[in-house]
């Protein structure tokens, strides 16, 4: 089965400092993979997916960019973090055995 | 948007059955039901999907009705460890891939 990982755990930036979150996949080749975010109290949202190396749709307009440089790599990052980035920051891939989409431990991000 | 709609919060005695609602009335004919929990500050886990029939794995089972507007989670004997948010989802198609459209989800409290 598919392993996510995920760092760093949490993490703390400044208003205005660059961002860059690795997601890793291991147990599968060429996985969809997508990243999430959620705000305290609230569902997932999708932020990105991609369906193979240099492959990457949005699904909403944003401070944020993602990229694939590899097959099980996938990469979140930001030029300059705003206030509304905080947010616990999710990886998943997929499909698995039934269709589901495997997720990664998170990474909580604070922005001050 | 969500598709999905779920009670906030519910309870339930250790070692009852729990049996968390969801509507989905605006479900196409080819989205499946998902449903996944979350131990807090931690990934989602997958539990069961379904598309018309009932289903049932060694989590839980899953009742859908013949409209396929709403559907049932049941964990047949539930325990302290099964406190989670429950998530109903829809899975979307894309063109490439799978799209899974959460909600705000049901705090499932268990209590001895």
């Amino acid at each position: 089965s598919q392993t996510i990982h995920q760092w760093p755990a949490t993490l703390v930036q400044p208003v205005g400092s660059p961002l860059s979150l690795e997601c890793t996949v291991e147990g599968t080749s060429n996985p969809n993979l997508y990243w999430y975010r959620q705000a305290a109290g609230r569902g997932l949202q999708l932020l990105f997916y991609s369906v193979g190396i240099g492959q990457i749709s949005s699904e909403v307009p944003q401070n944020l960019s993602a990229s694939r440089p590899q097959d099980r790599q996938f990469i979140l990052s930001s030029k300059k973090l705003l206030l509304s980035d905080s947010g616990f920051y999710l990886c998943a891939g997929g499909p698995g055995r039934a269709y589901e989409q495997y997720f990664g431990p998170g990474t909580r991000l604070t922005v001050t | 948007d969500a598709k999905t709609t779920q009670p906030p919060s519910m309870d339930c005695a250790e070692g009852r059955a729990a049996n968390l609602p969801c509507n989905h009335s605006t479900i196409s004919g080819n989205e499946y039901v998902y449903w996944y929990r979350q131990i807090h500050s931690q990934g989602p886990q997958y539990i069961i999907h379904g598309l018309k029939n009932n289903e049932t794995n060694e989590m839980a089972s899953l009742i859908i009705t013949e409209d396929r507007k709403s559907s049932t989670l049941i964990l047949p004997h539930a325990t302290l460890r099964d406190t989670a948010v429950y998530y109903c989802i829809v899975r979307v198609p894309m063109e490439y891939g799978n799209k899974l459209v959460f909600g705000a989800g049901t705090i499932l409290r268990v209590k001895s």
